[in-house]
């Protein structure tokens, strides 16, 4: 069975500037989400979806994240602008449910800004 | 909020030994709690999941416990190997409607041969 497929690996781009990451899930898998991991910290949930539908986005910075999951298979991440404080990897997980599911995982995107 | 805390400092194991992990949390007992291992450069792996009402779960070399009066999980893996070297990181699922997990900053474990 194929993973979670996350593109591009690395990004690095200046502050004010955009940049979006894709996401492909493991086929079947309903629920996907988009998590950032600061170094030495653990993942946090950005935004969780289940089909095309938002779950939760609760820590999500609205005013310059967004993303978006049409279909209901892969799912797009973006930021504008960036900040240095978005410096991050950008994990990407699916799961075939919401409770007692392990999480599946991509190989994430490491964004430095600049 | 809840607070999760796991060793920051690397554990050194020798081979062969057992190596024990500590999740320790604050505030509410969680609906349930995973563990998943970390190599760098890659996105977490599952490994095992243990419900509250549960006190011990074992999947081949690795068991994982669960005290909600401690408010503790410890995570063991025997007879320890080189390969198991590796970030650990315990989740704790939050009793929403969607199990949000609430993720620990993980402890890097070293095995020396």
């Amino acid at each position: 069975e194929a993973g979670v497929a996350q593109s591009p690996r690395y990004k690095i781009i200046e502050k004010r500037q955009s940049v979006a990451f894709w996401c492909n899930p493991i086929s079947g898998h309903a629920t996907l989400y988009w998590y950032q991991q600061i170094l030495g910290q653990g993942p946090k949930l950005l935004i969780q979806f289940q089909n095309n539908g938002v779950v939760d986005d609760s820590q999500l910075p609205k005013d310059r994240f967004s993303a978006e999951r049409l279909k209901g298979v892969d799912s797009t991440l973006k930021i504008q602008p960036a900040k240095l404080e978005d410096s991050a990897v950008y994990l990407c997980a699916s799961s075939s449910g919401t409770s007692d599911y392990e999480q599946y995982f991509g190989p994430g995107t490491r964004l430095t800004v600049t | 909020s809840q607070k999760i805390e796991q060793n920051s400092e690397a554990l050194n194991i020798q081979e062969g030994k057992t190596a024990t992990l500590t999740c320790n949390y604050t505030n509410y007992s969680p609906a349930y709690l995973q563990w998943y291992r970390q190599d760098p450069g890659r996105g977490p792996v599952f490994l095992l999941l243990i419900r509250e009402n549960e006190k011990e779960k074992r999947k081949e070399r690795l068991k994982v416990t669960f005290d909600t009066t401690l408010k503790q999980s410890l995570f063991h893996i025997t007879a320890s190997q080189p390969a198991d070297s590796a970030t650990y990181l315990c989740a704790l699922a939050r009793r929403v409607s969607n199990y949000q997990l609430i993720w620990g900053a993980g402890t890097k474990l070293i095995i020396k041969p």
